[in-house]
């Protein structure tokens, strides 16, 4: 297996644009999680979805961030309009059903100017 | 307060030194606790999960929780370079829809020199 896939590694951008961040989680899990991380903050949930549906999203910062999942094996984490606060490593995870353990991708490394 | 503390070091130790890693929680809730490993430029992996109290051992690793306290600890006997990383502590009460919502902590960065 290849493991929980995002796209793309390294994204830098200017204020005010719109930024998409992409995964595929693990074949066959139930659940997926989107996490930022930053140095002040460490690593923050944002949103996690259960077949596909949102059940929480309290972690997204504000209504600039919105998530989505069209499918089981795709998800969408966009910025409109990005800000210098926005720059983080932004996380993809995948869990198979209720364990704990959850999987996750190589990150994403955004930077907004 | 946050609810998960964690000194977020640096820690540097020499090779072969046994490592104490600790997290601090003010959530009597958390029932599953964790410990993940990130190298650098990497995703977190997970390398020890434990359910309520005690110890558990995996090889050089040891794990242990005590709820009265709301301590964790991490030991990592005999250490070698490639322990090098950055290790979060991670804890868990149960969710809706039975989704185990991780709280992490800072995470700790650890160097073992040759």
């Amino acid at each position: 297996d290849a493991g929980v896939i995002q796209s793309p590694r390294h994204e830098v951008t200017e204020m005010g644009q719109e930024v998409t961040l992409r995964c595929k989680p693990i074949s066959g899990h139930d659940y997926l999680f989107w996490y930022r991380q930053t140095m002040m903050r460490g690593l923050e949930l944002l949103i996690y979805f259960n077949n596909n549906v949102p059940i929480d999203d309290s972690g997204m910062p504000e209504d600039r961030f919105s998530a989505k999942m069209p499918n089981a094996s795709f998800s969408t984490l966009k910025i409109q309009p990005s800000e210098p606060r926005d720059s983080a490593v932004y996380f993809c995870a995948s869990s198979p059903t209720t364990t704990s353990e959850q999987f996750f991708g190589p990150g994403t490394r955004l930077t907004v100017l | 307060q946050k609810e998960v503390e964690q000194d977020p070091g640096p820690l540097s130790v020499p090779e072969g030194a046994i490592v104490s890693l600790n997290c601090t929680y003010s959530n009597s809730a958390f029932q599953y606790f964790m410990w993940y490993r990130q190298y650098s430029r990497k995703g977190p992996e997970l390398l020890m999960y434990t359910y309520s109290s005690g110890n558990k051992e995996d090889g050089r690793f040891t794990a242990q929780v005590d709820k009265s306290s709301k301590y964790i600890s991490l030991f990592i006997r005999d250490s070698q370079p490639s322990d090098s990383a950055t290790y979060l502590c991670a804890m868990s009460a149960r969710w809706k829809q039975g989704a185990q919502k991780l709280v992490f902590g800072q995470g700790t960065r650890l160097t073992i020199n040759p």
